[in-house]
């Protein structure tokens, strides 16, 4: 149990578009769903706390205009990455916590390559 | 800020128990440690959690010091497929959201 999927797992995107990754809790239903960048060799970095139903909560420095997050349901949360850049290449995780419960679990994390 | 050290690389033997000892000193009385491992490009795999009292799962220990400054995560029969990154981090409680604060890790290779 308590598997979250994301889909693609790897995209290559031309600078200026925007890309959509989604999240998915596929056995359990997650009230709340995390977003985090980590970058080669370095730890993964908080993004953004989201809660179905509500505007996402964004860790200081992260734009949420650029970072565009969607909890509509208690399974399926979307990140879109705006107008990307070369800098916004990343390999992007999503969790998500099983309501009443407090761990984290994590989906197989999505490859962004802006080119 | 990451509120853990760990150190940068350990190696154990495959079939031995790998100790991977984690300093929380700062830690709150109400943080919870949760211990995380990312195998090389996938995401996080849940280990174990604590508060004060020694854990005990299919996948781990985990023993907390009595003043619960450090802790220790027990893999007791380290196979290959434990290399891997290993995460100590504090749980955050900040107003209705608990965060996961991450630090950069143990690099723990198992050899044959």
């Amino acid at each position: 149990g308590a598997v979250v999927s994301q889909h693609p797992s790897w995209v290559i995107c031309k600078s200026g578009t925007s890309v959509k990754i989604e999240c998915r809790s596929l056995d359990f239903q997650a009230t709340t769903m995390f977003w985090y960048r980590q970058f080669p060799k370095q730890s993964l970095m908080l993004m953004a706390t989201s809660n179905e139903g509500s505007k996402a909560t964004y860790e200081q420095g992260v734009e949420k205009d650029k970072f565009l997050i969607n909890h509509a349901s208690l399974t399926l949360s979307t990140l879109t990455v705006t107008s990307a850049h070369p800098e916004d290449s990343s390999f992007y995780i999503c969790s998500a916590r099983d309501t009443g419960y407090y761990e984290q679990y994590f989906g197989p994390g999505t490859r962004l390559t802006v080119t | 800020d990451a509120k853990t050290t760990q150190p940068t690389s350990m190696d154990c033997a495959e079939g031995r128990a790998a100790n991977l000892p984690c300093n929380h000193s700062t830690i709150s009385g109400n943080e919870y440690v949760y211990w995380y491992r990312q195998i090389h490009s996938q995401g996080p795999q849940y280990i174990i959690h604590g508060l004060k009292n020694n854990e005990t799962n299919e996948m781990a220990s985990l023993i907390i010091t009595e003043d619960r400054k450090s802790s220790t995560l027990i893999l007791p029969h380290a196979t290959l497929r434990d290399t891997a990154v290993y995460y100590c981090i504090v749980r955050v409680d900040a107003g209705n959201n608990r965060k996961l604060i991450w630090g950069l890790g143990t690099s723990l290779a198992v050899n044959p």
